[in-house]
């Protein structure tokens, strides 16, 4: 079975600092989703990404958040200046079509300190 | 109340028995979507429902969708230690192409042996 590959799994930073999140995505899976996970609280949506642009963003995903393809493949997810707040599980998501399971990543565990 | 609420919050049950979790939503959805999560991992897809399905079986795992009462259930029969999970449901609500989930705040699932 496919799978989405999310490094590092687990990043400990402190704050302020920058961090980069990454994802392999599936080949041929149009759409992209980033989403969180603040530990014992539910997952929320981040960023959707289609067509190598970014489809809908939520109120998290403020300025601090950038969402990229570096190198047209693979993506990467930037906090550019880290809060404690920030501490959370991070998953991307690549569903191959509409109307089909989501296809998520192991996750990266992000520490703020 | 929030899209995607379980209920229970927890539920204690020995092996063997069933567990029955169940989802409610507030908006029209494409599809409704399960996953477990085991302490601080990943997110297993367990079950995808079309909205225009209303009852889908996958090995132990029996979920059922009633569209009118915007609600569903997760059905986990004879179940194992192994078992146990958080589990959440996602509705898939978007009515465009980019349709984010939107996750339930989740069930606690201990089996005891």
């Amino acid at each position: 079975e496919p799978e989405v590959t999310q490094t590092p799994s687990h990043q400990v930073t402190q704050m302020g600092q920058e961090v980069i999140l990454r994802c392999v995505p599936i080949s041929n899976h149009l759409y992209f989703y980033w989403y969180r996970q603040i530990l014992g609280q539910k997952v929320e949506f981040l960023v959707s990404f289609y067509n190598n642009e970014i489809s809908e963003k939520s109120e998290i995903f403020d300025d601090q958040f950038s969402v990229e393809r570096p190198d047209g493949s693979n993506f990467t997810l930037k906090i550019r200046s880290t809060k404690l707040e920030d501490s959370a599980m991070y998953f991307c998501a690549n569903p191959p079509t509409r109307n089909t399971e989501a296809f998520f990543g192991q996750g990266t565990r992000l520490t703020v300190v | 109340s929030q899209q995607g609420e379980e209920d229970p919050q927890a539920l204690s049950i020995q092996e063997g028995e069933n567990a029955t979790m169940n989802c409610s939503y507030k908006t029209s959805i494409n599809n409704l979507q399960w996953y477990r999560q085991n302490s601080g991992r990943g997110l297993v897809h367990l079950i995808l429902i079309r909205s225009n399905e209303r009852e889908k079986h996958s090995g132990r795992l029996r979920v059922t969708l009633d569209t009118s009462k915007k609600s569903s259930s997760l059905l986990i029969t004879a179940s194992r230690a192994a078992d146990t999970a958080s589990y959440f449901c996602a509705t898939d609500a978007g009515n465009t192409g980019f349709q984010k989930l939107v996750f339930g705040t989740g069930t606690r699932l201990l089996v005891s042996p």
